[in-house]
């Protein structure tokens, strides 16, 4: 079964970029569509990002996606980091017709 | 605005039933695949199951196949899950999710979630 790996956590200061993995476990994941999901506590995650690299109306340029296909991961690239966007993060594409999500990731900005 | 509202949640014996719930509003219901999607407490998200636009297409995650039953009342608006055998790995917010991909998955509308706990 395909899955998605990511750092369990990352933390960065205010002003700062940070950037977090997310790799695939099998063939290409520049195969499949990526999208990148924003939960804060106690709330329904929302979409930062989808089609690898694109973002819905709302969300601010800080925000990036890319693919690597060399190293088989796709990535979120956060800039000017804000203590708002301390949140869990999770990547998520598809295997056949099932949905896979990535484990999560825990973003401390302090 | 589109809105997804989950309801039926709440405490249930091992081995028991429960009927999740899911009212849609907002955007053309019946033209989207739908699906659901749990997370466990302090867990990771986990996709459980989708169904396509008129019924067509239905899938499940391994977990929960021969268990959990996804239907949809496209008159209604309504999207259903129904869980039998529920065991205690089964507890958790289980969020409706509109499929918002052309010809791909992504979950564009999320619900608040509704909390099932498996429990003695």
């Amino acid at each position: 079964n395909f899955m998605l790996t990511q750092p369990h956590s990352v933390s960065e200061s205010p002003g700062k970029t940070v950037t977090i993995s997310c790799t695939g476990s099998s063939g290409s994941i520049a195969s499949n569509y990526v999208q990148w999901y924003q939960q804060r506590p106690g709330s329904a995650p929302t979409t930062v990002i989808y089609e690898d690299n694109q973002r819905p109306s709302g969300v601010p340029d800080r925000f990036s996606g890319s693919i690597d296909s060399s190293s088989n991961s796709a990535s979120l690239t956060i800039s000017g980091l804000k203590t708002e966007d301390e949140a869990d993060y999770y990547c998520q594409s598809y295997d056949s017709s099932n949905g896979v999500f990535g484990g999560g990731t825990k973003l401390t900005v302090l | 605005e589109v809105q997804l509202v989950e309801s039926g949640g709440g405490l249930v014996k091992p081995g028991g039933s429960l009927r999740l719930s899911c009212a849609a509003s907002g955007f053309t219901f019946s033209s989207y695949t739908m699906n659901w999607v749990r997370q466990a407490p302090g867990k990771g998200l986990e996709w459980v199951s989708s169904i396509s636009s008129s019924t067509s297409y239905i899938y499940y995650a391994d977990s929960v196949k021969g268990r959990f039953t996804i239907s949809r009342d496209n008159a209604k608006n309504s999207l259903y899950l129904q869980m039998n055998s529920l065991r205690a790995e089964d507890t958790a917010v289980y969020y409706c999710a509109r499929d918002g991909g052309e010809l791909y998955i992504r979950f564009d509308y999320w619900g608040q979630g509704t909390l099932v706990t498996v429990s003695s």
